[in-house]
């Protein structure tokens, strides 16, 4: 597509219900990314996505998340048992692919982000 | 892991006023971009400047690897400008893609 979609745009949820958040990279982009973003915080690192595999699962929180990309397409970020502290925007980017200095391939390009307010 | 801190972190102009966003790292980096997330939300790539100096139209960033700073330059400030700066880097060696951000710096320019 034209840019990175990402739904749903907002999901209020209860406390320990299981919530699922997809993101439809640009088409022909082999980088996905999964970031957090807490009110007036910054972006804190989830996951990334080389294809359809993940280098660094190192941001996710705790086992109550995991993600996956299929297709070296879209990517689902699933959080199990809600909790309020998962409350956030979460935001995915994707980009052409990782590269050396000289490349512009690693230039992000942000969805718009799913709000996810747990009660 | 590789810290980043920017400065500085609130900052109010006028219209019109010129300003300077500075952006500091720990390690070598071969990736770093600078972002700008408007009021509604949206991040938007401003510059991919891991060295070097970069301008578009009322913007310009300046990387100097080698000190492990970066600048972004804001001239001629318009309301539009209003939001928070994002500053992202990736370690030299790292085996790939991850992006780690500073905390923003957020601009507020007043009519």
């Amino acid at each position: 597509g034209a840019g990175v979609s990402q739904s749903p745009s907002n999901k209020v949820t209860e406390k320990g219900k299981d919530v699922e958040l997809r993101c439809d990279p640009i088409s022909g982009h082999t980088a996905l990314y999964w970031y957090r973003q807490r009110l007036g915080q910054g972006l804190e690192f989830l996951i990334y996505f080389q294809g359809n595999s993940a280098p660094d699962k190192s941001g996710l929180p705790s086992d109550r998340f995991s993600a996956e990309r299929t297709g070296e397409s879209v990517s689902t970020l699933t959080i199990q048992r809600t909790q309020q502290e998962d409350s956030a925007v979460y935001l995915c980017a994707s980009s052409l692919g990782t590269g050396g200095v000289s490349s512009g391939a690693n230039v992000l390009t942000f969805g718009a982000g799913s709000r996810l307010t747990v009660l | 892991g590789i810290q980043v801190e920017q400065s500085p972190p609130d900052l109010i102009l006028q219209e019109g006023a010129n300003s300077t966003l500075r952006c500091n790292f720990s390690d070598s980096v071969n990736n770093l971009q600078w972002f700008h997330q408007n009021p509604w939300g949206q991040l938007i790539n401003l510059f991919y400047i891991p060295s070097g100096t970069k301008q578009n139209g009322r913007l310009s960033a300046t990387t100097v690897a080698t000190e492990r700073y970066s600048l972004l330059y804001i001239s001629s400030s318009q309301t539009t400008d209003s939001g928070v700066y994002f500053c992202a880097v990736e370690r030299i060696y790292n085996q790939g893609g991850k992006l780690i951000f500073g905390q923003g710096t957020e601009l507020s320019v007043k009519p």
